[in-house]
């Protein structure tokens, strides 16, 4: 079993729909919780960062963690053709700073 | 802030030579940057962590007389593909540690190495 598991998509939607992506996780101490968006040939691009359980918003993204289900989630209001990208989860320990454990990521489409 | 560049962002070379990457911290000072190896519609494998002044430290199958990495300031740090064959092949991305404000990693632009 992977330490995060992230359904690989692709996703579809349409032009302003909610968006919903999602990880779970095994390890119980991880703590510090990220999105990346990554487009095609570029470098994964830092979207949220999260400190332990809770809710974060910016701009038309918010990122949730449930500590106690072992899971994670972005959302994106409003999701636009530019939004069309692969999402990673990343997390890692409290523990001085340790390597980031990613998710397989998800690949999203949005159509016009 | 928090800008990380990357040269070259593409290199094509012969079996057998050696390229160099370099990943610039271009806003802050790294302690850690570190080196991602993807693959397509895969996610980041990570080759190696880099501090600053001292020796990289390698996962586990990644050779490191074959992926030779040096940190030799708190803003650069260069992998050498060593000998290249056509199975190093890949997008190698690299990250830096910015242990000011959100203390995660934030990731260059990535190098498309294609070995002939």
């Amino acid at each position: 079993q992977k330490e995060v598991e992230q359904d690989p998509g692709p996703l579809s939607v349409p032009e302003g729909a909610i968006v919903s992506l999602n990880c779970t996780y095994s390890n119980s101490a991880f703590q510090y919780f990220m999105w990346y968006r990554q487009y095609s040939r570029k470098g994964p691009e830092l979207l949220m960062y999260t400190y332990s359980s809770g809710n974060k918003e910016d701009g038309r993204f918010t990122a949730q963690v449930d500590k106690s289900s072992k899971y994670i989630s972005l959302f994106i209001r409003d999701s636009q053709p530019s939004d069309s990208a692969t999402y990673l989860c990343a997390m890692r320990l409290n523990t001085g700073f340790q390597k980031l454990v990613f998710g397989t990521g998800t690949r999203l489409l949005v159509s016009p | 802030g928090a800008v990380v560049s990357q040269h070259p962002s593409r290199v094509i070379c012969k079996s057998g030579t050696s390229v160099k990457i370099e990943c610039r911290s271009l806003d802050f000072q790294a302690t850690t940057m570190f080196w991602y190896r993807q693959f397509p519609k895969q996610s980041l494998m990570l080759m190696a962590t880099s501090n600053e002044g001292s020796k990289a430290t390698y996962e586990q199958g990644v050779e490191k007389d074959k992926f030779l990495i040096n940190h030799a300031s708190l803003t650069l740090s260069t992998l050498t593909v060593t000998s290249a064959h056509p199975e190093d092949s890949s997008f190698y991305i690299c990250s830096a540690r910015n242990s000011g404000g959100t203390d995660t990693q934030y990731f260059g632009p990535g190098t498309r190495l294609t070995v002939l």
